[in-house]
């Protein structure tokens, strides 16, 4: 089967670090995926992990650990516009599953 | 770079009709998947084409169908539409099976009444 869990609110003040956590059980793995989503637009690319550790870019990073099923999304220095819905999302046989998302507002 | 394309914006439909969703993929991918987002939810997975040929299907009905064309675009269709089917319908296309980030359109918006 497939599961994948992640909070559905968090909110956080302008200027401020947060993290979104993301845990998954899944039937094959072949990579892990952060999309934010803005309301009523298209998901946008990222983040992608595919070994344990982290990867940085810019104010956002994303880690993983296979052997715990578990990643998290960092977001520093954080902005009003940073306000949007984050999906954690699996590669499983060259489909992407996605969890139902974690809405962030960020607040002045 | 034109990025993928989806038609129409919005769409309203009545029980038990057809409709039928327009995408064209990111410029230099081929493989097209087509996802289910209904509000408050993660987008969830319907089906993916990869030279014209459905490759991968998720848990929704043969009432979903879809094409490929030769230009790498799609088509999803949807017969007998019920009022569950409506939600955001997003297009998402690739290069070789996913094997690459998959870049999003903006969707199409059905509604059922």
């Amino acid at each position: 089967g497939q599961n994948i869990d992640q909070p559905t609110e968090m909110t956080a003040t302008e200027g401020a670090i947060v993290q979104i956590n993301c845990t998954y059980q899944t039937s094959g793995f072949n990579g892990l995926f952060w999309y934010q989503q803005h309301a009523g637009e298209a998901p946008t690319f990222l983040s992608y992990n595919v070994l344990d550790g982290l990867e940085e870019k810019g104010r956002f990073s994303s880690f993983l650990s296979r052997s715990k099923g578990y990643s998290y999304l960092l977001l520093k220095e954080l902005q009003m516009k940073d306000s949007a819905s984050y999906l954690c999302a699996v590669r499983s046989f060259q489909k992407l599953v996605f969890g139902t998302g974690t809405r962030l507002l960020v607040s002045p | 770079d034109a990025g993928v394309t989806q038609s129409p914006t919005h769409l309203i439909k009545t029980r038990g009709q057809q409709v039928t969703l327009r995408c064209s993929p990111k410029s230099g991918h081929d493989t097209v998947s087509w996802y289910q987002q209904a509000l408050g939810q993660g987008p969830q997975f319907i089906f993916q084409y990869y030279e014209e040929e459905e490759r991968q299907r998720g848990n929704f009905p043969d009432r979903f169908s879809g094409h490929q064309f030769p230009n790498y675009s799609s088509e999803l269709n949807v017969n007998a539409l019920l009022l569950g089917d409506s939600a955001l319908y997003l297009c998402a296309s690739s290069l070789a099976l996913g094997e690459s980030p998959l870049h999003f359109g903006n969707g199409t918006r059905l509604t059922v009444t």
